[in-house]
Order: structure tokens, then C-alpha cells, then sequence
């Protein structure tokens, strides 16, 4: 039964650039968070996606966007990259009913020069 | 904005001993409750999940949950150095809504 998966592990880019990173969730999963984590920090979330739809926001600036595919599967697309940007990106999945626990895929350390 | 507090730490114990690790949030509508473990560089791993009051125990781990206090805590028993990680405590709320703590960092001293 394959876990979250994430791709790709890492990843540099420079100021201005956009990125795309992409997640497939566990087996049985229909929902997808994704979250920034900043060194030393706990994850912030971004923003979930469930039934291919923007269903929550994090405080995360129009600059973030996202996609889910009917396989459930799920980009990350970030514009104008900052320095600030610098971060482990995590993917979470889970199910719809609101009280299991998400379940992180390795994540995308993503690099701003 | 619902909030998740943890001390930072890092807490100290030494090899053998009780590491408890405490969280506080802030909404009473929360719902469900977890810990997750972070090594250096990896990506959180669900250790522990409770839901109602009480305790809850897994191998050496033991989650505590206080709904009245607004409190979750998590011990450790027989603490091993393989232990030393950051600790994320996460509060859960209808349809997928997760809030997470900072994390605590333990250390566990051969």
C-alpha cells in the first residue's frame, strides 16, 4: 500500500521563478493539504483541495495556487519565488471525514537563490 | 485564528527516563488530537491519535487528553536516544481543518 508520495525531493530555483511540485495521497485518500515548513518552525498550512476544488485557505498570498486531478493527485504552483520561499513543502493526505489524521508524504525541500 | 501552543524546548531527559511533552490550544470545537514525531530533515510521522478524555496507550507512548483544560500531552516511557526528534502536536476541526503546534525538541542523553 504506497504512502504520500512527493515529487521532486528537491529542488533550486532563483528569485522570480515558478514552481511546481506535485503529491499523489495514500491509497484511499481523497483529500490533500499542503503545508510550508520553515527551518525550525511547525508546518503552516496552505491551502486543501477534495473533490478537485480549493475547499480551505491558509494566510498564504494569491502567489500559491493549486490543482487536484480526479485521481485525486495534487500540484503546487508557486509564482514570482522569493528568497522567504525557501522551505520544506509537505503533503498531506486524508479523508474526508474530518477526524482522521493526515498522513505526510517525504516532502519537497525547495531552495531560493 | 485557532491556536496550538507547545514549548519549544529543547527538553533534556536522560536515556531510560519519562519525556512529557505538553500541548495547549485554544478552540473548544476541537475534535481530534495527534502527535507526530519529526526527525532532522523528514517529514512528520504519525505516532499517536486520541479523541476523547482520558489516556491513550501505544507500546511506550501514552496520549493524555484534557477537553476541559484544553490539553494534550504525550509521555514517553524508557525514553531511547533513537527518541530524539521534534514533537508536533496537531488539534483537528470538521472537514479536514488541522492546526499545528511549533514542534518541542527532545533530546534523550545516552
Amino acid at each position: 500500500d504506497a504512502g504520500v508520495t512527493q515529487s521532486p525531493t528537491h529542488l533550486i530555483k532563483t528569485r522570480g521563478q515558478q514552481v511546481t511540485l506535485r503529491c499523489s495521497p495514500k491509497s484511499g485518500h481523497d483529500t490533500v493539504s499542503w503545508y510550508q515548513q520553515a527551518l525550525g518552525q511547525g508546518p503552516q498550512f496552505i491551502f486543501q483541495y477534495y473533490e478537485e476544488e480549493e475547499r480551505q485557505r491558509g494566510n498564504f498570498p494569491d502567489r500559491f495556487s493549486g490543482h487536484q486531478f480526479p485521481n485525486y493527485s495534487s500540484e503546487l504552483n508557486v509564482n514570482a519565488l522569493l528568497l522567504g520561499d525557501s522551505a520544506l513543502y509537505l503533503c498531506a493526505s486524508s479523508m474526508k471525514t474530518g477526524v482522521e489524521p493526515q498522513h505526510f508524504g517525504d516532502g519537497t525541500r525547495l531552495s531560493i537563490l | 485564528q485557532k491556536e496550538v501552543e507547545q514549548n519549544s524546548g529543547p527538553l533534556s531527559v536522560p536515556e531510560g527516563a519519562i519525556a512529557s511533552l505538553n500541548c495547549t490550544y485554544s478552540d473548544r470545537g476541537s475534535q481530534s488530537f495527534f502527535w507526530y514525531r519529526q526527525y532532522s530533515g523528514k517529514s512528520p510521522e504519525l505516532i499517536m491519535s486520541i479523541y476523547s478524555n482520558g489516556d491513550k496507550e501505544d507500546g511506550r507512548f501514552t496520549a493524555q487528553l484534557n477537553k476541559a483544560s484544553q490539553y494534550v500531552s504525550l509521555l514517553i516511557r524508557d525514553s531511547q536516544p533513537s527518541d530524539s526528534a521534534t514533537y508536533l502536536c496537531a488539534v483537528g476541526y470538521n472537514f479536514n481543518k488541522f492546526y499545528f503546534g511549533s514542534g518541542t525538541k527532545l533530546n534523550v542523553k545516552p
